[in-house]
């Protein structure tokens, strides 16, 4: 099967500045996932979806972050303006009948 | 909410060594544990998963093993290869419902040839 898809896979801005990431789960895969994976560090979970719900989002700073699932197939996460503690790996996850499959992820570098 | 604690950070050994990963958990209610390989630039990928109903689970050299009392879980490569080396991640969750896994912070395996 095709795995998820990210773009794009490296971006770097400067501070303030805003940014978009978008993911496209597995086909037929309804529970998607973001992580935010700074460096040295496990993914930690920024939003879950399922399909075009929000189940959780206790973790999302919601005053710069925002992300949607509009149609429960493709999502975008967007950062607006970013900070340099930013600077981490945006993964995006999905989750078939057993666990999670990753996308490549987003190499975000904030200057 | 639950935490999951892994050891060590960073682990060095020779090839054909074997390698042990340690997890802890703390909700009691985790029932289902991942773990994840990630290579350097790369995206985690799953390795081997156990349950809660089962002790222990082996997949050629690697197996995992889970004390539900005690409350941990470990990783165990046995006959090391120096493509083994890349960054482990243990992770612990409730199966089933909005199924959110808690991960530990990695450690990193490296294996000299």
């Amino acid at each position: 099967e095709a795995g998820v898809a990210q773009s794009p896979r490296y971006k770097i801005i400067e501070k303030r500045q805003s940014v978009a990431f978008w993911c496209n789960p597995i086909s037929g895969h309804a529970t998607l996932y973001w992580y935010q994976q700074i460096l040295g560090q496990g993914p930690k979970l920024l939003i879950q979806f399922q399909n075009n719900g929000v189940v959780d989002d206790s973790q999302l700073p919601k005053d710069r972050f925002s992300a949607e699932r509009l149609k429960g197939v493709d999502s975008t996460l967007k950062i607006q303006p970013a900070k340099l503690e930013d600077s981490a790996v945006y993964l995006c996850a999905t989750k078939g009948e057993a666990a999670q499959y990753f996308g490549p992820g987003t190499r975000l570098l904030v200057l | 909410g639950e935490n999951v604690e892994q050891h060590p950070s960073t682990l060095s050994v020779q090839e054909g060594d074997s390698a042990v990963i340690k997890c802890t958990y703390s909700d009691s209610a985790s029932n289902y544990f991942p773990w994840y390989k990630q290579e350097l630039g790369k995206r985690p990928q799953l390795i081997i998963d156990i349950r809660s109903n089962v002790g222990e689970k082996k997949d050629q050299r690697i197996a995992v093993t889970l004390n539900k009392t005690a409350k941990h879980f470990s990783l165990h490569i046995t006959e090391t290869q120096p493509e083994d080396s890349a960054v482990y991640f243990c992770a612990a969750s409730r199966s089933g419902g909005s199924y959110i896994p808690t991960f530990g912070r990695g450690t990193s395996l490296i294996v000299h040839p």
